[in-house]
């Protein structure tokens, strides 16, 4: 069955660094891969989507990566600051490229240090 | 706010109780997810209709939940006869033109 694996504990990153977070996935071949950012209590709020036949994408200080070979997606926040600690959820879309529903990571707990 | 809109926001029922929740997507979405997430996990999808059709059902969706989607608008999801395991957060989300999901705020059940 599908598996994705996020950062299994809690990131912690002092201000200013870049923050990288990772999902690997098993048993999948999706035709795109998406970032969300969640807070607590609220819903999912979509960053970045990264197609298949797409390397790297970016969008102001996020930059996410996307190897097909490794079946890996690195996603990373570049001049951290505090407001970026939120839990971050990679999710894999349909392989045929369409809209089914995505098939979530557990998320990344990401905590930037003042 | 022309957000998702879900409601109740925190629901709180006895087990065996019947509950109902709504969704409101983006006007003119014409695609609708549910979502279940648990504390410390994923969202795990149930469903999605396009317009007012049911699409897909994950086999997490027991014989005790149906979702609806009348006229392509709105939607409800019901699970009868309620288990302390259904308690998680229900989320919705919708879809226009791209691939990107927008999410609502959810509903917490918390089934005692």
């Amino acid at each position: 069955s599908q598996k994705i694996e996020q950062n299994s504990e809690a990131l912690n990153i002092q201000e200013g660094k870049t923050a990288t977070l990772t999902c690997n996935y098993t048993n999948y071949s999706p035709a795109y891969l998406q970032w969300y950012r969640q807070d607590p209590g609220r819903g999912p709020v979509f960053l970045l989507l990264i197609r298949e036949n797409e390397k790297e994408k970016r969008k102001e200080r996020l930059k996410v990566t996307f190897d097909t070979t490794l079946k890996q997606s690195l996603f990373h926040i570049t001049a951290s600051q505090p407001a970026d600690s939120a839990t971050y959820l990679c999710a894999l879309g349909d392989s045929g490229g369409g809209a089914d529903g995505l098939t979530f990571g557990k998320g990344t707990h990401l905590i930037i240090q003042p | 706010d022309t957000g998702v809109s879900q409601n109740p926001r925190h629901k709180i029922t006895k087990r065996g109780q019947n509950v109902t929740f709504r969704c409101d997507p983006i006007s003119e979405h014409n695609r609708l997810y549910w979502y279940r997430q648990t504390l410390g996990q994923g969202p795990e999808f149930l469903t999605y209709f396009q317009n007012e059709a049911q699409l897909e059902k994950s086999r997490l969706l027991s014989d005790r939940f149906s979702a609806e989607r009348p006229k392509g608008s709105f939607s409800t999801l019901e699970i009868q006869r309620t288990e302390q395991g259904d308690s998680a957060m229900y989320l919705c989300a919708s879809l226009g033109g791209g691939l990107e999901q927008f999410f609502g705020p959810g509903t917490r059940l918390t089934v005692l």
